[in-house]
């Protein structure tokens, strides 16, 4: 079973919609959670960071991080074409030495 | 806002020679990282160096690869008799904390 997995996509929605990312993974050593946005050819931006189980909302971005289940979300609400690129899922121990990424789903919001 | 920044932006190299892929991490940052991403795959994490030494690599990271800093700085990756399968875009990260990363926008590597 892979460490970390994510529907690769491509997800496409029209300008507006609600966009629901999602991630399994099954080392329950994983304590911290991130989202990264990635344009083609270019280096993951963080944009959301969160500590064990909760939500974490930021402006139209929204985290969710079920530890139980193993399974956390981002969702964005008000879709803009500027938000299509690929979400990449990433997580961390306690160590904190190195982050393991899902493989990323790309993202089409369409005007 | 600070970023790390990564220079060259492509480096194409002959197969069997070494490249040194530099990167300027953001400066009151204390947590450096390489990572990289074969066309199409996951982003994979290669070395993590606090306080001057290597604290985390993985299997990817053989004797092949090392990384220095050199000076109050710079950070970089040296890929000795680089192969076929090395081209791929490596990212330089560093951190405040060990955690939230800001990732530099890469180096590509072409090896032919």
């Amino acid at each position: 079973q892979k460490e970390v997995e994510q529907d690769p996509g491509p997800l496409s929605v029209p300008e507006g919609a609600i966009v629901s990312l999602n991630c399994t993974y099954s080392n329950s050593a994983f304590q911290y959670f991130m989202w990264y946005r990635q344009y083609s050819r270019k280096g993951p931006e963080l944009l959301m960071y969160t500590y064990s189980s909760g939500n974490k909302e930021d402006g139209r971005f929204t985290a969710q991080v079920d530890k139980s289940s193993k399974y956390i979300s981002l969702f964005i609400r008000d879709s803009q074409p500027s938000d299509s690129a690929t979400y990449l899922c990433a997580m961390e121990d306690n160590a904190g030495n190195m982050l393991t990424f899902g493989g990323g789903t790309r993202l089409m919001v369409k005007p | 806002e600070p970023e790390v920044t990564q220079t060259p932006s492509h480096q194409v190299t002959q197969m069997g020679q070494e490249v040194i892929l530099r990167c300027v991490p953001i400066s009151n940052h204390l947590y450096f990282y390489w990572y990289r991403q074969i066309l199409g795959q996951k982003v994979e994490f290669l070395v993590s160096f606090y306080n001057n030494e290597i604290s985390e690599k993985s299997e990817i990271f053989d004797d092949q690869f090392s990384v220095e800093r050199p000076d109050g700085s710079n950070f970089t990756l040296k890929i000795r008799s680089t192969k076929l399968e090395d081209s791929a875009m490596y990212f330089c990260a560093s951190s405040e904390d060990s955690y939230g990363y800001t990732f530099g926008s890469g180096t590509r590597l072409t090896v032919v």
